[in-house]
């Protein structure tokens, strides 16, 4: 199975602030990845596909980057609304697999 | 309104069964893949098994291969996850989610996902 890091697992933060976190997979997985943001006691919610395609609704704040094997998930003006755990997912092969997740947290 | 509303969940013993449902309504529920994915407490999330739109192609994580079932009845709306032999680290949140194609050619994505079955396995 493809392992998808995310790093920071981590991260304090400011409103207002800019965010920028990782998730490196351990073989080329193309521009095959997607990002979901988990808000407590919520389902996951798509925010951005095919590596840095905004999924419907979702404000342009939110932004990806990437191929092959090293993505970048951005938040460029951070809301406190976006306090959440956002997680990188593979999709180029089966079985689809998660990283473990950066959550972000008021600093 | 697209609403995947999942139930069945439970506290079970080791080694026992147990059927998640997911009744999916607001789209054409025979016209979607769907997934099965879990998320134990406090844990990141683990993809557990799809079924085509009709039941053509099935997939299963390792870790659930041979214990669990993924089935639909189109009829009804209703996804399903037929649990046997059930473990400790089965012990989670069980969500179902909608496979979709966003526009992109050949890609698809989870955009839709039920608030989630708790299934506990313990004695």
């Amino acid at each position: 199975d493809i392992v998808m890091t995310q790093s920071p697992t981590s991260m304090s933060i400011s409103v207002g602030d800019r965010v920028t976190m990782n998730c490196k997979a351990s073989q080329n997985v193309g521009s095959n990845v997607d990002w979901y943001q988990q808000k407590t006691g919520q389902s996951p919610k798509l925010l951005i596909y095919k590596a840095s395609n905004r999924y419907t609704g979702v404000p342009d704040r939110f932004t990806g980057s990437g191929s092959g094997t090293d993505f970048t998930f951005t938040i460029s003006n951070m809301q406190a609304e976006d306090l959440a755990v956002y997680y990188c997912m593979q999709s180029n092969s089966y079985p689809p697999t998660f990283g473990g997740g950066t959550k972000l947290e008021l600093k | 309104e697209v609403q995947l509303v999942e139930s069945g969940g439970g506290l079970v013993q080791p080694g026992r069964s147990l059927k998640l449902s997911c009744v999916a309504s607001g789209f054409t529920f025979s016209n979607y893949g769907m997934n099965w994915i879990r998320q134990a407490p406090g844990k990141g999330l683990e993809w557990v098994a799809y079924i085509s739109s009709g039941s053509s192609y099935i997939y299963y994580a390792e870790t659930v291969k041979g214990r669990f079932t993924i089935s639909r009845d189109n009829a009804k709306n209703t996804l399903y996850l037929q649990m046997t032999s059930l473990r400790s680290e089965d012990t989670a949140l069980y969500y179902c989610a909608r496979r979709d194609y966003p526009g992109t050619p050949y890609y698809y994505v989870m955009d839709a996902w039920g608030q989630g079955a708790s299934v506990t396995v313990s004695s």
